[in-house]
C-alpha cells in the first residue's frame, strides 16, 4: 500500500511569489490533514478535510493560505503571496480512523 | 484547549540502554488519544504507538512501550535496548475533537541521540 506522498519535497521562492503544495493521501482515506512546523517550534494543525469538505480550518494562519481537495482525492495548499514567516515544513496526513499517517513533508523556504 | 509538554529538548543515551522520553498533557476531555511519532533526519513522520484514554493496559509495540499514568496526565515513551537508528526527533501528540473534526496537538519534541 502506497503511503502519503507530497510534492515537491523542497521549494525555494521569493517573498511575494505563489507556491502550491500537493498531497496525495493513502487510497481510501477520507480524512486529510495539513500541518506545518516553522523553525524551532512545534508542529501546528492547519486544517482537516473529510472527503472534499473542510471539516476544520481553524489553524489556517490567514487568507493568504488556500486549501482545496478536488473530488475528495488529492489536496493542494496554495500560499499567495508568500511571506518570510511562511518558511517551514508542511506536512500532510491522512487517516481512515484515528491513526494519522504522515507524508514526508514539503520544506518551504521563502527568501 | 489541549496542551502537550515535552520538557526534554535533547537526550543522549548509550547504545543498548533503555530510554524514557517524557510527555505530559493537559485536557478536560474524558475521551482522548495519545500518540508518539518519530522523525528521523530524512524528515518523514513515523507513527510509533497509540494509547487511548480508556485503555487499561499500557500500549506496547515491539521495543516501544507507553507508560500511561492517567492521574498524573503523563504518557512517557520507553524505548528498550536502544539502537543507533533510534536517533531522531520524537513528538508526543494528543488527538483533539471539536464538533466532529479531529486534529493532533503536538509537543515541542525531544531530539534523541544514541551514542555507540
Amino acid at each position: 500500500e502506497a503511503g502519503v506522498t507530497q510534492f515537491p519535497s523542497h521549494s525555494v521562492i521569493e517573498k511575494g511569489q505563489t507556491v502550491t503544495l500537493r498531497c496525495d493521501p493513502i487510497s481510501g482515506h477520507d480524512n486529510l490533514y495539513w500541518y506545518r512546523r516553522v523553525m524551532g517550534k512545534e508542529i501546528k494543525f492547519l486544517l482537516h478535510f473529510v472527503k472534499e469538505s473542510k471539516q476544520d480550518e481553524s489553524g489556517m494562519p490567514n487568507n493568504r493560505f488556500l486549501a482545496e481537495r478536488t473530488g475528495g482525492t488529492y489536496s493542494t495548499l496554495k500560499v499567495q503571496p508568500a511571506e518570510l514567516e511562511d518558511s517551514g515544513v508542511y506536512f500532510c496526513a491522512s487517516s481512515r480512523e484515528f491513526e494519522q499517517f504522515f507524508g514526508p513533508g514539503t520544506r518551504l523556504t521563502v527568501l | 484547549a489541549q496542551k502537550i509538554t515535552q520538557t526534554q529538548p535533547g537526550m543522549f543515551v548509550q547504545e543498548k540502554e533503555a530510554v524514557t522520553l517524557d510527555c505530559t498533557y493537559d485536557t478536560s476531555d474524558q475521551s482522548y488519544g495519545l500518540f508518539w511519532y518519530k522523525q528521523p533526519s530524512s524528515g518523514e513522520m513515523i507513527f510509533l504507538i497509540y494509547q487511548g484514554s480508556y485503555d487499561e493496559q499500557n500500549a506496547t509495540e515491539g521495543r516501544y512501550s507507553l507508560n500511561f499514568q492517567k492521574a498524573r496526565k503523563s504518557a512517557n515513551l520507553v524505548i528498550s535496548a536502544s539502537q543507533l537508528g533510534d536517533s531522531a526527533m520524537y513528538f508526543c501528540a494528543m488527538r483533539e475533537y471539536n464538533r466532529g473534526a479531529q486534529k493532533l496537538v503536538f509537543g515541542q519534541g525531544t531530539r534523541l541521540t544514541i551514542n555507540p
